[in-house]
């Protein structure tokens, strides 16, 4: 099906380890994007990509690190899991100047 | 930077009342408003959007809003509630920056409760 997959749905993981999220979209859309959604934040942008090996911080890039190697997918990684990023993550898409959001991974760090 | 607030956190109603959920925004230029909505347990969907033209819009499910220019407002309407609008609403903007790569900046969240 068309659209936009998150994978894990769900993980915890212990605080210091590396952990990657993945986001797949089969629209072929341009840009790609990153939040997290916290109690009382909102979602808040951590990075963004306009296109393939293009990508930019946003608005709390500090402990991710993205790629973007093919246009489909767009994987964000926590390179030393801290507690604070226990957090529920959403990947979106953007085309015709609408952002789609995927299902969120919803990730613990003891 | 453009910043949204939304100024209601927590709203209760009972069923067939009417809703008004408010969001402003701060941004000295042209901006695109969009309103989403967060079932329990499941990803945002969009309600409807702004871009140009005819500020009342219409969205899914029977909800509209009314862009005000001269108020930096987006409020989300609804004249009579259901049950199942039980969820968390997002009033969000992006600048109209002409295609840009710009993310959404989110307020922080209406958390409505229908009661049946």
């Amino acid at each position: 099906d068309a659209g936009i997959t998150q994978s894990p749905r769900y993980k915890i993981t212990e605080t210091g380890r590396q952990v990657t999220l993945m986001c797949h979209q089969t629209w072929s859309h341009s840009y790609m994007f990153w939040y997290r959604q916290d109690l009382g934040h909102g979602l808040r942008l951590i990075y963004y990509s306009a296109a393939a090996d293009i990508t930019d911080k946003g608005e709390v890039p500090d402990g991710y690190v993205v790629s973007r190697s093919k246009t489909e997918n767009f994987p964000l990684t926590l390179e030393s899991a801290t507690r604070s990023q226990t957090s529920v993550y959403f990947c979106a898409s953007r085309g015709e100047e609408t952002q789609y959001f995927g299902p969120g991974t919803r990730l613990l760090v003891l | 930077a453009q910043s949204v607030s939304q100024h209601n956190h927590h709203v209760i109603l009972s069923e067939a009342a009417s809703l008004e959920l408010g969001c402003n925004y701060s941004y000295g230029g042209t901006v695109n408003l969009f309103w989403y909505v967060q079932y329990p347990g499941q990803h945002l969907q969009l309600l409807l959007k702004y871009f140009s033209g005819d500020p009342l819009v219409k969205g899914i499910k029977g909800f509209e809003a009314e862009f005000i220019k001269s108020k930096f407002s987006f409020n989300l309407r609804k004249p009579s509630v259901q049950w199942s609008d039980t969820a968390e609403y997002f009033c969000a903007v992006n600048p109209d920056s002409g295609g840009g790569a710009d993310g959404l900046t989110f307020g922080k969240g209406t958390h409505l409760i229908i009661q049946p």
